[in-house]
């Protein structure tokens, strides 16, 4: 059981918009920890897409954004491509576990 | 660019060991903190652990699973970070990720090395 929860599967088809939610609570997201985004595509390591809520790294097209409110954090992917087929992690601290951690992961598929 | 490549990694009988390493290049080493991060078949990302650079003190933090049994170094002539892994058990089967860890976040990522424990 992940301590921030993400949906285990969002799907949409090309074009589209779709949003992958992260709730955590006031020991992580909501206590003032910024949440981080991602995004690993089949077979390889993991890449981050968003930093600090809402910040692209250089080359990350800005059809990714993320945001955060309360206890929740959300990515959204807006003009849904094939290429945009992967797993999505959330990530935060939590100060009650004095660690890093992770959210379950959601699979996008493109329809 | 920066390019971080882990090695090390294999098959270890349950209560073996085994060492990682990854080295890193493209960016000043020494000044950066560092994370482990695993993932086991079919899973999703876990954290293993963190090492402070030597300017912030070079202090860890590891998760509860790993604590005790994990040990994370660094060797800042050789651009190299560490994970001595000790009485290793079978759900450590996970890809070892070694990470560029910066105000809280991953910023790059090295390709991952496989370790598996079996009898």
């Amino acid at each position: 059981q992940s301590v921030l929860t993400q949906p285990p599967s969002v799907s949409g088809a090309p074009g589209q918009r779709v949003t992958i939610s992260c709730t955590g609570s006031n020991s992580n997201i909501g206590g003032s920890y910024d949440a981080h985004w991602y995004q690993q595509l089949p077979g390889t390591a993991p890449k981050l897409l968003i930093y600090g809520n809402s910040n692209r790294p250089s080359g990350v097209p800005d059809r990714f954004s993320g945001s955060k409110s309360g206890t929740s954090a959300s990515l959204a992917i807006t003009g849904l491509q094939a290429e945009d087929e992967a797993d999505y992690y959330c990530q935060s601290f939590d100060s009650s576990l004095s660690t890093w951690v992770f959210g379950g992961g959601t699979k996008l598929t493109v329809l | 660019e920066v390019q971080l490549v882990e090695s090390g990694g294999g098959l270890v009988k349950p209560g073996g060991s085994l060492r990682l390493s990854c080295a890193a290049s493209g960016f000043t080493f020494s000044k950066d903190w560092m994370s482990w991060v695993r993932q086991a078949p079919g899973k999703g990302l876990e954290w293993v652990g963190r090492i402070k650079s030597k300017t912030d003190g070079g202090t860890t933090d590891y998760a509860a699973p790993v604590k005790g049994r994990f040990t994370i170094s660094r060797d800042d002539s050789k651009n190299t970070l560490y994970l001595q892994m000790n009485s290793l058990k079978t759900e450590d089967t996970a890809e070892y990720y070694c990470s560029q860890y910066y105000y809280g976040y991953l910023q790059h990522w090295g390709q991952g090395t496989l370790v598996t424990v079996s009898s």
